[in-house]
C-alpha cells in the first residue's frame, strides 16, 4: 500500500523569505501523480501544484515550485517570497495513475502547518 | 471552475442520531469522495462513488454509509452518530482525465457529536 509522510508538523517563515516543506512517499507503482494542497484556517482545501511522475521537469506555479526526486521518492514544496496569505496547513498527496476503483483515491500525509511572520 | 457544495458547514448532533451530510457538484463528474479530516491523521477516505448507485468502501467505512441516487449528489450517512465521529468531513470530486484528472474539495462540514 502507498503511504505519504510529512515529517514537519509545523514550520515558520518570515514574510518575503523562502521556505521548503518536505514530503516523502512510498509506492511500488511507476506511474502516479503527486499533489500539494493548501488549507487556510476554516477555509476550503485548494490545489497548489501537481506533478506527474513520468515528467522529469519539476512543476512550477508562480511562487510555488516542487523538487521531485523520483528515485528518492521525495516531493518537496518550495514557497518563494512568502506572503501572509500563505499561512495554512499544507498537505502532500499521492494518487495512482492507473484508472479504476480504489486507485482513484488520494492518499494524504498528515500535513504541515505553515506560519508566516510579518 | 469546479464547484463542490457541502450544504451544512457546522452541525451539532446527539449520540445515536441519524446524520446526513450532503454534497453537490455542478460539473457532471462521475467520481465523488467523502474524506474525514482529523488533527495528526491527515485525510482518510470513508467512501467513494464512481457513478450513480455505485460505491466502494474507503479506508474507514465503519459506522458510515453513502447514497448516490443522482450524479450530482453524494450523501454521507451516519446511521447512529457517536462521539468518535466528531470531525471535519470533506467531500470531493474528480475531473475527467481530459480535464486534468484533479480532485477538488468542498468547504467541509464540521460535525460535533455530543
Amino acid at each position: 500500500a502507498q503511504t505519504v509522510t510529512q515529517s514537519q508538523p509545523e514550520m515558520s517563515v518570515q514574510e518575503a523569505e523562502t521556505v521548503t516543506l518536505s514530503c516523502t512517499y512510498d509506492t511500488s507503482e511507476s506511474d502516479y501523480y503527486l499533489f500539494w494542497y493548501k488549507q487556510p484556517p476554516s477555509r476550503q482545501m485548494i490545489l497548489v501544484i501537481r506533478q506527474e511522475a513520468y515528467k522529469q521537469q519539476n512543476a512550477t506555479e508562480n511562487r510555488f515550485s516542487v523538487n521531485f526526486q523520483k528515485a528518492a521518492k521525495s516531493f518537496s514544496l518550495k514557497i518563494s517570497d512568502s506572503q501572509l496569505g500563505d499561512a495554512a496547513m499544507y498537505f502532500c498527496a499521492y494518487r495512482s495513475a492507473y484508472y479504476g476503483g480504489a486507485t482513484n483515491k488520494l492518499i494524504f500525509g498528515t500535513g504541515t502547518l505553515l506560519a508566516v511572520q510579518p | 471552475d469546479v464547484k463542490v457544495t457541502q450544504s451544512s458547514r457546522y452541525l451539532v448532533k446527539r449520540t445515536g442520531e441519524k446524520v446526513f451530510l450532503e454534497c453537490v457538484q455542478d460539473m457532471d463528474h462521475e467520481n465523488m469522495f467523502w474524506y474525514r479530516q482529523d488533527p495528526g491523521l491527515g485525510l482518510r477516505l470513508i467512501y467513494f462513488s464512481y457513478d450513480v448507485k455505485m460505491k466502494e468502501k474507503g479506508d474507514i467505512p465503519e459506522g458510515y454509509s453513502v447514497s448516490r441516487e443522482k450524479k450530482e449528489r453524494f450523501s454521507l450517512i451516519l446511521e447512529s452518530a457517536s462521539t468518535n465521529q466528531t470531525s471535519m468531513y470533506l467531500c470531493a470530486t474528480r475531473t475527467p482525465v481530459s480535464f486534468g484528472n484533479t480532485i477538488y474539495f468542498g468547504e467541509g462540514s464540521w460535525l460535533t457529536v455530543v
